[in-house]
């Protein structure tokens, strides 16, 4: 599975819009690009899943160059209830178990 | 009940002790995981379940023991646990184990603690 690299913290205030951007230089052909949200003493939470150029849903919208070896988390206007790990997670398509390789993720601290 | 559920969600035991935790998922997958958690650390995967068989053992100690005896429940069976297994475990359920593509979802967790 690819690795992929992404800031431990962030710091953003209420209303701001907040992109996260994710490495991953040695993504695969057949590889999607997955994130996921971790509230504290909370499982992890789905939020987005791309393959290429743009995908948006009613959480986040999700950036993908064309050369994929990097993705942006957006968050439109954030709130204080989005403070949260969120993870950047790469993985193949029919030829994975299932395992999630999930690394430190990036903390996004929300302010008032 | 709906999604991923666990019990218990906290757990305090002591090293020679055997408990079991439990997960029951209510979304018709045919996966199911078990997660381990500790402080600071990011979520390392121990077991997959695929359509009740195990596909996927990480490495982990055999003092924990997992069952499945159906696609909709799995278990993590405890005995001699140390102190560095506290944690927080998560169990997760997906349709099926063979692709990342499909999300997997998450239950709560098990806040365990081993004296």
């Amino acid at each position: 599975l690819a690795k992929t690299t992404q800031p431990i913290s962030m710091d953003s205030y209420e209303g701001q819009e907040v992109n996260i951007t994710c490495s991953h230089n040695n993504i695969a052909t057949n590889d999607y690009i997955t994130w996921y949200q971790q509230f504290p003493s909370q499982g992890p939470r789905f939020i987005i899943q791309g393959y290429k150029t743009k995908v948006t849903n009613e959480v986040a919208s999700l950036f993908i160059p064309a050369d994929r070896k990097s993705s942006t988390l957006s968050l439109p206007r954030v709130s204080l209830s989005d403070t949260a790990v969120y993870y950047c997670l790469v993985g193949a398509g029919s030829s994975n178990t299932g395992k999630l390789i999930f690394g430190q993720g990036t903390t996004l601290q929300v302010k008032p | 009940e709906t999604g991923v559920t666990q019990t218990p969600r906290h757990l305090v035991m002591g090293m020679t002790n055997k408990k079991s935790l439990k997960c029951e998922q209510h979304l018709g997958h045919n996966a199911m995981y078990w997660y381990k958690q500790s402080a600071k650390k990011p979520l390392e995967l121990m077991f997959v379940y695929n359509f009740k068989e195990q596909t996927e053992n990480n490495s982990v100690p055999s003092r924990f023991s997992p069952e499945c005896p159906n696609s909709s429940h799995l278990f993590l069976h405890l005995h001699t646990l140390q102190p560095e297994d506290s944690a927080l475990y998560l169990c997760a359920s997906s349709h099926s184990s063979g692709s990342l593509y499909n999300e997997q979802f998450f239950g709560p967790g098990t806040r365990l603690t081993v004296l």
